[in-house]
């Protein structure tokens, strides 16, 4: 089955530290892998997506992402973590059994970025 | 940039009500996707639809239906409201090119009384 994993409810850093959010994937083939960042009490809005091509991956607002194809992971990364980088984090794969751009999001991370 | 519209921000309603949430893109996508979501459990898709007229349930269709008679739009119909449907609403497209991402509008909160 196909399936995306965020292991951490909540991420707390300081600000100015470098910060990681994980994502683990499930799926066959070669996946396409997408990172959403969700601010209170709006939409979802896209930061970066892994294609393929360069396993780094740089994204909006100073994000970057490292897809891992041997460990399956795609985690979000930020060298110098921001106030207001504090929101809710979604990884996504894309359903390999669709032709409708369906995605599978893992369950979402909090970022806490402490002043 | 991609427009995703949600007619409404804030919405309260009845027990038992028919309730209609609309959602209107500006790009000409194919695929529209309804989803709730809910502390705990992250996003859960709903229905979503690949042309006009066509539809495919999600994940938790139970006590809704869908409506896309225009390519634009897309409408979740709540057909008798209950209580746990209380919930935030999300609406997103995207083009049928596998490399794009799903562009999200800015979210329906409901409240059933």
């Amino acid at each position: 089955a196909q399936s995306v994993a965020q292991p951490e409810d909540q991420v707390n850093v300081a600000e100015g530290n470098p910060l990681t959010v994980k994502c683990t994937y499930s799926v066959s083939g070669n996946p396409y892998l997408f990172w959403y960042v969700q601010y209170p009490n709006r939409g979802l809005q896209f930061l970066l997506k892994y294609i393929t091509g360069d396993n780094l991956v740089k994204g909006s607002y100073g994000f970057e992402a490292e897809f891992n194809k041997s460990q399956t992971s795609f985690h979000l990364k930020k060298p110098s973590a921001l106030v207001s980088d504090s929101a809710l984090y979604f990884c996504a794969v894309r359903d390999m059994y669709s032709n409708t751009g369906k995605l599978i999001f893992g369950q979402g991370t909090t970022l806490q970025v402490k002043p | 940039d991609v427009k995703v519209t949600q007619s409404s921000r804030y919405l309260v309603k009845r027990t038992g009500e028919k309730v209609f949430l609309e959602c209107v893109q500006d790009m000409d996508h194919e695929n529209m996707f309804w989803y709730r979501q809910d502390p705990g459990l992250g996003l859960r898709l709903i229905y979503f639809s690949y042309d006009v007229k066509m539809k495919e349930k999600g994940d938790i269709p139970e006590g809704y239906s869908v409506s896309r008679e225009k390519k634009e739009r897309f409408s979740l119909i709540l057909e008798s409201a209950s209580t746990n449907q209380t919930s935030m609403y999300l609406c997103a497209s995207t083009s049928g090119q596998r490399h794009q991402p799903q562009h999200f509008g800015d979210g329906t909160r409901l409240s059933i009384l």
